[in-house]
């Protein structure tokens, strides 16, 4: 099974700040199958990539993605109110899928 | 607009049933493979069950394997998952969740959830 390890756990930061999330495998990716997903207080979690780098529908462009085998990030470049969530990553690369713990982003 | 509602939580004692509908709307469901996640209480995502769009494979995670079933009827649109001999560690929000595709396994809309709690 591939564990991936979400860093940190918690990230304290102010409205207009640069978030940077780090997504790290117990084993490489295969074919760099990586998923991020946002989850809002209350709400069900919402895809923002996939492939590692692929930005799903809607998704603004303050937010990127990028990496490969088992090193992946997720940076925002400047919180909006509306980012202050938990965000996970998952692969889809081999079975059994699993997510990573999750990434609080919480105000500062 | 893709909708996908679930239906059929609650609250069931240790070892008892119970049976999550999900009705999905907006799309073409027999062109897409569908999955269930989970969330337990104040904790991370956990992948459940997925079902091909003809319903001919199945997966599931070792911890439902011989427990849970998923099913689909695509004539109603609709996706199952019937839940036996449930444990305490099964309280969760189950979420119901289109693929990105045939088989992808990556998650592109998820239902706003339902609730199963297992206590006695």
């Amino acid at each position: 099974e591939i564990v991936l390890t979400q860093s940190p756990g918690t990230l304290s930061l102010s409205p207009g700040e640069r978030a940077t999330l780090s997504c790290r495998a117990s084993q490489s990716v295969s074919s760099d199958y990586l998923a991020w997903y946002q989850q809002n207080l209350g709400q069900a979690p919402r895809l923002l990539f996939y492939a590692a780098s692929r930005r799903a529908t809607g998704i603004p462009d303050r937010f990127s993605a990028s990496g490969s085998g088992t090193d992946f990030t997720l940076i925002i470049s400047r919180l909006e109110p509306e980012d202050f969530a938990v965000f996970y990553c998952q692969q889809y690369g081999r079975s059994p899928w699993t997510f990573g713990q999750g990434t609080r982003v919480e105000i500062k | 607009e893709v909708q996908l509602v679930e239906s059929g939580g609650g609250l069931v004692q240790p070892g008892g049933s119970l049976q999550l509908s999900c009705s999905a709307s907006g799309f073409t469901f027999s062109s897409f493979a569908m999955h269930w996640v989970r969330q337990a209480p104040g904790k991370g995502l956990e992948y459940v069950s997925g079902i091909i769009p003809s319903g001919g494979s199945r997966y599931y995670a070792d911890s439902v394997k011989g427990r849970f079933i998923i099913s689909r009827d695509n004539f109603k649109n609709t996706l199952y998952l019937q839940m036996s001999s449930l444990r305490p560690e099964d309280t969760a929000v189950y979420y119901c969740v289109r693929d990105f595709g045939t088989g992808w396994y990556f998650f592109d809309f998820w239902g706003q959830g339902a609730l199963v709690t297992v206590s006695s």
